[in-house]
């Protein structure tokens, strides 16, 4: 069973424009992390947040996370047509258990 | 360049055969983890090591699957008798875990997709 639910299930943006995700869990976690894949490949990792962490930023990518709401969300800035995939936010716990959400699909348009 | 190599990429069988599934995991990593990927479940974790030990396998059904680490590089994941129900993407991933800490970032490989006739 998935831990996380991402929302929206799919996004279609033009180029240049700001592409946001959300995440939300269940249960207590000591880091969340996303992931990108690109159609027919593995996942690729992006970002991870600790739970005492509020807000981290990666080159384009910029992530938040509320721990007393149980979400995060993942902000890409300038979006390019080479982001279009399926991104993942994945929570990790105590019990080295890594599990994954149900992913958004992104198509950034020309 | 480090990766984690799974193979087969892509299985045709028929119901009843045996599958097997190998990956070997980024040298240095200490946990390996077996995903499976299926457009109605999304991504379910089966079962992963640490230091070649099983941590969890309860999401792996017990009857037909099998999941294994013969020694520090190679994870082995086995179906049998294999169903049409087990066609998915199946994706091997490893990382580094120290001292029951946490799981960091994970390495995937490309995938072994399955079908089963």
């Amino acid at each position: 069973s998935q831990q996380g639910e991402e929302d929206p299930q799919a996004l279609s943006i033009q180029e240049g424009e700001n592409a946001t995700m959300n995440c939300s869990y269940k249960t207590s976690i000591n880091n969340l992390q996303w992931y990108r894949q690109n159609s027919g490949r593995g996942l690729v990792h992006l970002i991870l947040i600790r739970s005492n962490e509020r807000e981290k930023h990666s080159g384009r990518l910029r992530v938040t996370l509320d721990t007393s709401k149980k979400s995060s969300s993942l902000l890409i800035t300038a979006s390019r047509a080479a982001d279009t995939a399926s991104y993942f936010c994945a929570t990790a716990g105590t019990a080295s258990k890594l599990t994954f959400g149900t992913g958004t699909r992104l198509q950034v348009t020309l | 360049d480090a990766r984690v190599t799974q193979t087969p990429r892509h299985k045709v069988t028929e119901m009843g055969q045996e599958v097997t599934m190998r990956c070997q995991p980024i040298l240095g990593h200490n946990t390996v983890f077996w995903y499976r990927q299926t457009m109605m479940q999304g991504l379910e974790l089966l079962a992963y090591f640490r230091n070649r030990a099983p941590l969890d396998d309860s999401g792996m059904p017990k009857d037909r699957f099998s999941a294994e680490m013969p020694d520090a590089t190679l994870a082995t994941l086995k179906i049998q008798p294999s169903e049409p129900r087990d066609s998915a993407v199946y994706f091997c991933a490893s990382g580094s875990n120290y001292r029951g800490r946490d799981t960091g970032e994970l390495f995937f490989g490309e995938g072994s997709r399955l079908t089963v006739l």
